[in-house]
């Protein structure tokens, strides 16, 4: 079972639609999470971190936690073309110094 | 957040050579993270660098194959040896923490031919 699991696409929206990413982890422990996005040919680029089970927003993104359930997932809202790129989820796992495992990513593409 | 330098930004070497990857760091961080993004994949940590102590490989990567510097606060290297066209990967350095996230390098882009 991977520890970082998200749907590898693509998900396709159109221009204005909420996009809706998501992501599972395995340990239970595990105690903060990120979204990074990331560009064709470009570095990781952080949008937001959670640690706390609900919502939280920032502008057109919202990271939503359940640690319950074990997921995160990031809403963007008002997709624009510039959304497209493909979105990381990086979960630091308990006990480890910072140590951060990647999910493979989803790739989003919003149309005209 | 921190801002690094990281370079260089691509590369194109010879099967059994080596290249040292730098990262520059604009503010003093305890650890530097060295990932590796092979093509279509997701990030996969090779090593956490802290200055002073040997760094610390993640299962699968070896000091003999992938030595890393730590001479300071701010500076961390990493080098690739002895490559083959199985090393052709994206190379990231990263500095952060888990209460504020973690900032990447650039990356480099490393083709072995």
């Amino acid at each position: 079972q991977k520890e970082v699991e998200q749907n590898s696409g693509p998900l396709s929206v159109p221009e204005g639609a909420i996009a809706s990413l998501n992501c599972t982890y395995s340990d239970r422990g595990s105690q903060s999470f990120f979204w990074y996005r990331q560009y064709s040919g470009k570095s990781p680029e952080l949008i937001m971190f959670i640690y706390s089970n609900g919502d939280k927003e920032d502008g057109r993104f919202t990271a939503q936690l359940n640690k319950a359930s074990q997921y995160v997932s990031l809403l963007i809202r008002d997709s624009q073309p510039s959304d497209s790129a493909t979105y990381l989820c990086a979960v630091k796992n308990p006990g480890t110094a910072s140590k951060l495992t990647f999910g493979t990513g989803t790739r989003l593409q919003v149309t005209l | 957040s921190a801002v690094i330098s990281q370079k260089p930004s691509r590369d194109i070497c010879q099967r059994g050579t080596s290249l040292t990857i730098q990262c520059q760091v604009d503010s003093q961080v305890t650890m530097m993270f060295w990932y590796r993004q092979q093509p279509g994949q997701s990030l996969t940590l090779i090593a956490t660098a802290n200055q002073g102590s040997e760094a610390t490989y993640e299962s699968g990567f070896v000091i003999d194959k992938f030595p890393i510097s730590r001479p300071n606060l701010t500076f961390s290297t990493l080098t690739v040896s002895n490559m083959s066209p199985e090393d052709s990967s994206i190379y990231l350095c990263s500095v952060g923490s888990g209460t504020l996230g973690y900032t990447f390098g650039s990356g480099t882009r490393l083709t072995v031919v």
